[in-house]
């Protein structure tokens, strides 16, 4: 079983440009959530989709956008990059029903992206 | 934004020894789950945890749920080199509402087995 594929895994991009990641979830798997991390914050949540629908979101600005096709794919946005964006952007996937194991959730390798 | 408390932030170990590590919170979370990251690497699930008081295996790796809800431990028996690498706890909320696809992550154990 294919796991959690992102891409691209590495991206330079200027301040001020914008950036689309993609991520492939766990086939069968509903829920497609993003992380930030970075040395100094660590793994921040950004948000998270299930069937399409944006269920929760994290302390992050405007700035950062998600969207969910049919097929559970996701994307993530980020517009007018600035330097601290820069960071490891992970997805992570799950069934995204409650209760047990329905949220164990799976991570990409992750998209390495540098603002210069 | 919150972060369990997990320590210690680093070990430097001689293979064969065995290895703990802990978070705490002062939330409850529903799930507790150990993941390991090498560098480059995204995290890879190593044990979760759904129930308090739940004790799980995993080869070399032992984990536990607190009874309270808000902490738990990770153990390695008997390290060996490739046990080298970043472990994180994380904790999952209430299923449902504001604790929906979101994981709270620790700040990270640096784990380095010196042969």
């Amino acid at each position: 079983k294919a796991g959690v594929t992102q891409t691209p895994r590495y991206l330079i991009k200027t301040r001020g440009q914008q950036v689309t990641l993609s991520c492939s979830p766990i086939s069968g798997h509903r829920s497609v959530s993003w992380y930030q991390q970075t040395p100094g914050q660590g793994l921040q949540f950004l948000f998270e989709y299930f069937s399409e629908t944006q269920r929760n979101k994290g302390n992050f600005p405007g700035r950062f956008s998600g969207r969910q096709f049919s097929n559970s794919r996701s994307e993530m946005n980020v517009s007018t990059l600035e330097l601290g964006d820069s960071a490891l952007y992970l997805c992570a996937s799950s069934w995204g029903t409650s209760g047990r194991a329905g949220e164990t959730q799976y991570f990409g390798p992750g998209t390495r992206l540098l603002v210069l | 934004g919150q972060q369990l408390n997990q320590s210690p932030q680093s070990m430097f170990i001689q293979e064969g020894e065995d290895v703990s590590m802990n978070c705490t919170s002062s939330s409850i979370f529903n799930t507790w789950l150990w993941y390991k990251q090498e560098p480059g690497e995204g995290p890879v699930l190593l044990i979760a945890l759904y129930k308090a008081g739940e004790l799980t295996s995993n080869g070399r790796l032992t984990a536990q749920f607190g009874i309270t809800r808000k902490d738990s431990f990770l153990n390695i028996s008997a390290s060996i080199p490739s046990d080298v690498g970043i472990y994180f706890c994380a904790g999952q909320g209430i299923a449902g509402g504001t604790s929906y696809g979101k994981l709270t992550f620790g700040q990270g154990t640096i784990l380095t087995v010196h042969p």
